[in-house]
C-alpha cells in the first residue's frame, strides 16, 4: 500500500496524561519526520528519524518522543501533556537516495482539555 | 521559528484566473518546496525547486525562485473551484536523510465558481 498512515485520526486527552501517535511511512521510505501544526499556522519541526535513529530535532522540549521501527514506522510520544499541545500532528515520509519532497499523512488531530 | 513567510495571507479570485502567491525567505536553502492542504488535513506536495533552478512547472503550476532575492511564486493557471486550499512554501536547507523543512503561516485561497 502506497501512502503515509496515521493513527488514530482524533484524540482527546487531559493535561497531564501520556499519549502516542503511529505512522507508517511511505513504501520504498526510509525516513520519518513529525510535524506540529496549530490552528492557523505552518507546520513545526518536531524530529525526523532515519535508520531507526534520531536525525535531527527542532525546538521541542524532551517530553517529545520517537522511535522508528525495522520497517520505517514510527511513534511519537508526548508525555505530560500541556494544553499548548493541541493541534495536528502530522508524519511526512521520503527516500534519501530519490529525494523529491516529503509524502505527508492526514494527520492525527489532538486535543487537550 | 518560521522562515518562509507568504503574500498576500488570504486571496479570492474566480474561477478561470489565475493565482500569484509569493513567498520570502530569510537564510541560503537547498531547495523550496510548495504544499497545499485542505481543510487542516494532511499537505500535498505541490513542486520541488532547487537551489540551482530559475523556474519550474508541473501541470498548472509554475514556480520560480530568485535565490538573490530570497524570494519564490507560486502561479496556479486557469483556476477551478477544487484548487480552494491553503498553500505554504517550505524551506529546505539540505536534501536528503539531513532535510528538514522551515514552514511559513501559508495562504489561503478561495476560488469562487
Amino acid at each position: 500500500e502506497t501512502g503515509v498512515t496515521q493513527s488514530p485520526t482524533h484524540l482527546i486527552k487531559t493535561r497531564g496524561q501520556q499519549v502516542t501517535l503511529r505512522c507508517s511511512s511511505q513504501s520504498g521510505h526510509n525516513t520519518v519526520s513529525w510535524y506540529q501544526q496549530a490552528l492557523g499556522q505552518g507546520p513545526q519541526f518536531i524530529f525526523q528519524y532515519y535508520r531507526e535513529e534520531e536525525n535531527g530535532r527542532g525546538n521541542f522540549p524532551p517530553r517529545f518522543s520517537g522511535l522508528q521501527f525495522p520497517n520505517y514506522s514510527s511513534e511519537l510520544n508526548v508525555n505530560a501533556l500541556e494544553l499548548d499541545d493541541s493541534a495536528l500532528y502530522l508524519c511526512a515520509s521520503s527516500s534519501p537516495t530519490f529525494f523529491y519532497g516529503y509524502t505527508f499523512g492526514s494527520g492525527t488531530r489532538l486535543t487537550v482539555v | 521559528s518560521q522562515q518562509g513567510e507568504e503574500d498576500p495571507q488570504a486571496l479570492s479570485i474566480q474561477e478561470g484566473e489565475n493565482a500569484t502567491m509569493n513567498c520570502s525567505y530569510k537564510t541560503s536553502i537547498n531547495n523550496l518546496q510548495w504544499y497545499r492542504q485542505n481543510s487542516g488535513r494532511g499537505l500535498v506536495h505541490l513542486i520541488l525547486i532547487r537551489s540551482n533552478e530559475r523556474e519550474k512547472h508541473s501541470g498548472r503550476l509554475r514556480v520560480t525562485l530568485d535565490t538573490s532575492k530570497k524570494s519564490s511564486s507560486l502561479l496556479i493557471t486557469a483556476s477551478r473551484a477544487a484548487d480552494t486550499a491553503s498553500y505554504f512554501c517550505a524551506t529546505d536547507w539540505m536534501s536528503g536523510a539531513n532535510s528538514k523543512l522551515t514552514f511559513g503561516k501559508g495562504i489561503t485561497l478561495s476560488v469562487r465558481p
